[in-house]
Protein backbone atom coordinates (compact mmCIF):
# COMPACT_ATOMS: atom_id res chain seq x y z
CA UNK A 1 0.00 0.00 0.00
CA UNK A 2 1.78 3.39 -0.96
CA UNK A 3 -0.64 5.49 0.29
CA UNK A 4 -0.09 9.09 -2.15
CA UNK A 5 2.62 9.22 -4.59
CA UNK A 6 3.69 12.27 -6.64
CA UNK A 7 5.68 12.70 -10.07
CA UNK A 8 7.94 13.84 -10.22
CA UNK A 9 10.06 15.00 -7.50
CA UNK A 10 11.46 17.88 -8.79
CA UNK A 11 11.43 20.02 -11.47
CA UNK A 12 12.96 23.39 -13.26
CA UNK A 13 10.51 24.57 -15.72
CA UNK A 14 11.39 27.85 -17.77
CA UNK A 15 8.67 30.86 -18.01
CA UNK A 16 6.24 30.31 -20.14
CA UNK A 17 6.83 26.12 -20.31
CA UNK A 18 3.70 24.13 -19.63
CA UNK A 19 3.95 20.78 -17.54
CA UNK A 20 1.76 18.19 -15.54
CA UNK A 21 2.19 16.98 -12.00
CA UNK A 22 0.72 13.54 -11.64
CA UNK A 23 -0.91 12.25 -8.14
CA UNK A 24 -2.00 8.71 -7.33
CA UNK A 25 -3.91 7.21 -4.44
CA UNK A 26 -4.06 3.78 -3.74
CA UNK A 27 -6.73 3.54 -1.23
CA UNK A 28 -10.04 4.34 -2.73
CA UNK A 29 -10.70 7.30 -1.85
CA UNK A 30 -13.14 9.86 -3.12
CA UNK A 31 -11.63 13.56 -2.23
CA UNK A 32 -8.12 14.46 -3.56
CA UNK A 33 -6.66 17.88 -3.28
CA UNK A 34 -4.15 19.67 -4.67
CA UNK A 35 -2.06 22.15 -2.40
CA UNK A 36 0.71 24.35 -2.93
CA UNK A 37 3.41 25.45 0.04
CA UNK A 38 5.73 29.12 -0.12
CA UNK A 39 8.34 29.45 1.86
CA UNK A 40 7.83 29.85 5.74
CA UNK A 41 3.91 29.73 5.18
CA UNK A 42 0.81 26.82 5.76
CA UNK A 43 -0.47 25.14 2.53
CA UNK A 44 -3.32 27.01 0.64
CA UNK A 45 -5.58 24.79 -1.71
CA UNK A 46 -5.55 24.91 -5.45
CA UNK A 47 -7.89 22.90 -6.38
CA UNK A 48 -9.91 20.07 -5.35
CA UNK A 49 -12.10 16.81 -6.65
CA UNK A 50 -15.25 15.26 -4.80
CA UNK A 51 -15.11 12.11 -7.32
CA UNK A 52 -13.94 10.93 -10.37
CA UNK A 53 -14.86 13.78 -13.30
CA UNK A 54 -15.40 16.56 -11.13
CA UNK A 55 -13.28 19.53 -10.18
CA UNK A 56 -13.32 22.22 -7.69
CA UNK A 57 -11.44 26.09 -7.67
CA UNK A 58 -10.01 26.08 -3.84
CA UNK A 59 -8.40 29.75 -2.32
CA UNK A 60 -5.47 29.60 -5.21
CA UNK A 61 -6.79 28.52 -8.17
CA UNK A 62 -4.96 31.02 -11.20
CA UNK A 63 -2.53 29.64 -13.22
CA UNK A 64 -3.84 25.85 -12.98
CA UNK A 65 -5.84 23.81 -14.49
CA UNK A 66 -6.57 19.71 -12.73
CA UNK A 67 -8.14 16.74 -14.35
CA UNK A 68 -9.60 13.74 -11.99
CA UNK A 69 -10.53 11.09 -15.32
CA UNK A 70 -9.46 8.16 -13.10
CA UNK A 71 -10.55 7.77 -9.55
CA UNK A 72 -7.06 7.14 -8.40
CA UNK A 73 -5.27 9.65 -10.20
CA UNK A 74 -5.52 13.52 -10.32
CA UNK A 75 -3.57 15.66 -12.42
CA UNK A 76 -2.64 19.10 -12.11
CA UNK A 77 -1.47 21.12 -14.71
CA UNK A 78 0.46 24.54 -15.43
CA UNK A 79 -0.04 25.71 -19.04
CA UNK A 80 2.27 28.70 -19.01
CA UNK A 81 4.61 28.76 -15.76
CA UNK A 82 5.51 31.48 -14.04
CA UNK A 83 8.18 32.49 -11.24
CA UNK A 84 5.31 33.17 -9.14
CA UNK A 85 4.43 29.15 -8.94
CA UNK A 86 7.84 28.30 -7.73
CA UNK A 87 6.64 26.38 -4.72
CA UNK A 88 6.21 23.01 -3.38
CA UNK A 89 2.81 21.45 -4.34
CA UNK A 90 1.20 18.66 -2.20
CA UNK A 91 -1.15 16.09 -3.19
CA UNK A 92 -3.80 14.51 -0.33
CA UNK A 93 -6.19 12.63 -0.80
CA UNK A 94 -9.28 11.38 1.74
CA UNK A 95 -12.69 9.47 2.19
CA UNK A 96 -15.98 11.31 1.50
CA UNK A 97 -19.28 11.05 2.55
CA UNK A 98 -21.13 10.46 4.92
CA UNK A 99 -19.29 13.03 7.43
CA UNK A 100 -20.48 11.68 11.07
CA UNK A 101 -17.04 14.54 11.54
CA UNK A 102 -14.52 15.62 9.33
CA UNK A 103 -12.13 12.97 7.90
CA UNK A 104 -8.80 12.70 7.91
CA UNK A 105 -6.58 14.01 4.53
CA UNK A 106 -3.58 11.48 3.48
CA UNK A 107 -0.77 13.70 1.89
CA UNK A 108 1.64 13.06 -0.67
CA UNK A 109 5.64 13.55 -0.41
CA UNK A 110 5.40 16.71 -2.24
CA UNK A 111 6.88 17.82 -5.49
CA UNK A 112 9.68 20.95 -5.75
CA UNK A 113 9.08 22.98 -8.68
CA UNK A 114 10.96 25.89 -9.96
CA UNK A 115 10.32 28.26 -12.50
CA UNK A 116 13.26 30.54 -13.76
CA UNK B 1 -13.91 27.38 9.72
CA UNK B 2 -13.01 29.33 12.98
CA UNK B 3 -10.17 30.51 12.38
CA UNK B 4 -7.17 29.93 15.12
CA UNK B 5 -4.06 31.34 16.88
CA UNK B 6 -0.87 29.48 18.06
CA UNK B 7 2.58 30.61 19.34
CA UNK B 8 4.74 30.74 16.29
CA UNK B 9 7.27 28.60 17.72
CA UNK B 10 8.63 26.83 20.98
CA UNK B 11 11.31 24.65 22.20
CA UNK B 12 10.93 21.52 24.23
CA UNK B 13 13.81 19.05 26.18
CA UNK B 14 13.47 15.43 24.38
CA UNK B 15 12.10 12.98 26.76
CA UNK B 16 9.90 15.77 28.34
CA UNK B 17 6.29 16.63 27.90
CA UNK B 18 5.47 19.25 24.79
CA UNK B 19 2.48 20.91 25.32
CA UNK B 20 1.34 23.08 22.40
CA UNK B 21 -1.81 25.30 22.59
CA UNK B 22 -4.64 26.51 20.60
CA UNK B 23 -6.92 29.21 20.67
CA UNK B 24 -10.18 28.94 18.62
CA UNK B 25 -11.98 31.09 21.11
CA UNK B 26 -14.75 31.30 18.12
CA UNK B 27 -15.30 27.92 17.34
CA UNK B 28 -18.92 26.37 16.51
CA UNK B 29 -20.86 24.14 18.14
CA UNK B 30 -20.43 21.79 15.24
CA UNK B 31 -16.68 22.58 14.78
CA UNK B 32 -13.67 19.95 15.32
CA UNK B 33 -10.53 20.51 16.31
CA UNK B 34 -7.89 18.66 13.99
CA UNK B 35 -4.10 19.00 14.52
CA UNK B 36 -1.26 17.83 11.66
CA UNK B 37 2.14 18.35 12.19
CA UNK B 38 5.05 18.73 8.85
CA UNK B 39 7.82 17.30 9.10
CA UNK B 40 10.50 19.25 7.24
CA UNK B 41 10.07 19.08 3.70
CA UNK B 42 7.10 16.28 3.82
CA UNK B 43 3.57 16.20 3.47
CA UNK B 44 1.31 17.00 6.95
CA UNK B 45 0.70 14.32 8.99
CA UNK B 46 -2.99 13.68 10.82
CA UNK B 47 -2.32 13.76 14.18
CA UNK B 48 -5.15 13.63 15.93
CA UNK B 49 -8.82 15.26 16.40
CA UNK B 50 -11.85 16.36 19.01
CA UNK B 51 -14.97 17.36 18.91
CA UNK B 52 -15.43 18.03 23.31
CA UNK B 53 -13.51 15.72 25.07
CA UNK B 54 -10.22 14.89 25.38
CA UNK B 55 -8.63 12.67 23.57
CA UNK B 56 -5.88 9.78 22.98
CA UNK B 57 -4.02 7.70 20.42
CA UNK B 58 -0.34 6.47 20.31
CA UNK B 59 1.40 9.98 18.93
CA UNK B 60 -0.65 12.47 21.02
CA UNK B 61 -3.10 13.46 23.81
CA UNK B 62 -5.62 16.50 23.04
CA UNK B 63 -7.10 18.32 25.59
CA UNK B 64 -10.49 20.93 25.31
CA UNK B 65 -11.24 22.91 27.39
CA UNK B 66 -15.26 22.73 28.76
CA UNK B 67 -16.17 26.05 26.76
CA UNK B 68 -13.73 24.72 23.63
CA UNK B 69 -12.41 28.30 23.32
CA UNK B 70 -9.15 26.63 23.34
CA UNK B 71 -6.65 23.29 23.63
CA UNK B 72 -3.52 21.66 23.92
CA UNK B 73 -1.71 19.06 21.83
CA UNK B 74 0.24 17.18 24.32
CA UNK B 75 3.48 15.07 23.12
CA UNK B 76 4.07 13.12 26.44
CA UNK B 77 7.47 11.88 26.05
CA UNK B 78 9.29 14.60 22.97
CA UNK B 79 12.24 12.94 20.85
CA UNK B 80 14.39 14.91 18.25
CA UNK B 81 12.11 13.23 15.67
CA UNK B 82 9.13 15.63 16.93
CA UNK B 83 10.65 18.59 15.07
CA UNK B 84 8.47 19.83 13.26
CA UNK B 85 5.69 22.52 12.87
CA UNK B 86 2.27 21.53 14.19
CA UNK B 87 -1.12 23.28 12.98
CA UNK B 88 -3.82 23.12 14.88
CA UNK B 89 -7.24 23.54 12.47
CA UNK B 90 -11.11 24.10 13.24
CA UNK B 91 -13.21 23.14 10.65
CA UNK B 92 -16.63 21.23 9.97
CA UNK B 93 -17.86 17.56 8.99
CA UNK B 94 -19.43 19.41 5.48
CA UNK B 95 -19.17 18.07 1.77
CA UNK B 96 -15.62 19.07 0.33
CA UNK B 97 -13.77 18.06 3.58
CA UNK B 98 -11.32 20.91 3.00
CA UNK B 99 -8.36 22.12 5.09
CA UNK B 100 -7.40 25.40 6.05
CA UNK B 101 -3.91 25.83 7.20
CA UNK B 102 -2.75 28.75 9.26
CA UNK B 103 1.30 29.63 10.39
CA UNK B 104 1.18 26.67 12.26
CA UNK B 105 4.08 26.23 15.68
CA UNK B 106 6.86 25.56 15.45
CA UNK B 107 8.41 22.92 17.75
CA UNK B 108 12.04 22.23 17.83
CA UNK B 109 12.83 19.19 20.20
CA UNK B 110 16.89 19.45 21.98
CA UNK B 111 18.41 17.19 23.13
Amino acid sequence: NAGVTQTPKFRVLKTGQSMTLLCAQDMNHEYMYWYRQDPGMGLRLIHYSVGEGTTAKGEVPDGYNVSRLKKQNFLLGLESAAPSQTSVYFCASSYGPPFLAPREQYFGPGTRLTVT
Amino acid sequence: DAKTTQPPSMDCAEGRAANLPCNHSTISGNEYVYWYRQIHSQGPQYIIHGLKNNETNEMASLIITEDRKSSTLILPHATLRDTAVYYCIVRVAAAGNKLTFGGGTRVLVKP
